[in-house]
């Protein structure tokens, strides 16, 4: 079975500033890594997501993770953060055989201080 | 945005009686599933449905019961509702398990007095 760990529950920084946000996963098997946004009062909307080949992926709206199979990570950053980007983010864990449904973290709430 | 709606959206209800929460999705795609939503939790997986009348156990199943008699619906059932059971429930949509996107409904949350 995946796990996955959110190292930080709460990231407080500052507009413009670069942020990291931090998740190991472990499994036995090849996965299929997420990550998910929620907004305030707001359901889950994926941001991006990593099946296979380039290792870097990217979202529209400046986000970028890499999968780095040999420390089994998907830390998600982004070099100059917004007020906009306050949000609760998950990683998401799932088999790439597609057999099983996705494990989530426990979420990092990001909060970008003016 | 997807079509999903959950019904109803707050409901506060006393211990021991029983609670249906209702998922509608107009996407016609095969997977369903409920969570729950804990603060220090994060997102728990109840149960699943892979097509009208199939489902299965999630992390955190016990208690609940679900039904799934049209491809639209999914029903999330507590028998007797507890006050651990107090949370945030999202529906959600896929049309694989694993590898497409799924696709959240806006919650509900519940209140067990």
């Amino acid at each position: 079975a995946q796990s996955v760990t959110q190292l930080d529950s709460q990231v407080p920084v500052f507009e413009e500033a670069p942020v990291e946000l931090r998740c190991n996963y472990s499994s036995s098997v090849s996965v299929y890594l997420f990550w998910y946004v929620q907004y305030p009062n707001q359901g889950l909307q994926l941001l991006l997501k990593y099946l296979s080949g380039s290792t870097l992926v990217e979202s529209i709206n400046g986000f970028e993770a890499e999968f780095n199979k040999s420390q089994t990570s998907f830390h998600l950053r982004k070099p100059s953060v917004h007020i906009s980007d306050t949000a609760e983010y998950f990683c998401a864990v799932s088999e790439s055989s597609g057999n099983t449904p996705l494990v989530f973290g426990k979420g990092t709430r990001l909060s970008v201080i003016a | 945005d997807a079509g999903i709606t959950q019904s109803p959206r707050h409901k506060v209800t006393e211990t021991g009686t029983p609670v249906t929460l209702r998922c509608h999705q107009t996407e016609n795609h095969r997977y369903m599933y409920w969570y729950r939503q804990d603060p220090g939790h994060g997102l728990r997986l109840i149960h699943y449905s892979y097509g009208v009348k199939d489902t299965d156990k999630g992390e955190v199943s016990d208690g609940y019961s679900v039904s799934r008699s049209k491809t639209e619906d999914f029903l999330l059932t507590l028998e007797s509702a507890t006050s651990s059971q107090t949370s945030v429930y999202f529906c959600a949509i896929s049309d694989r398990l694993s590898t497409y996107e799924q696709y959240f409904g806006p919650g509900t949350r519940l209140t067990v007095t």
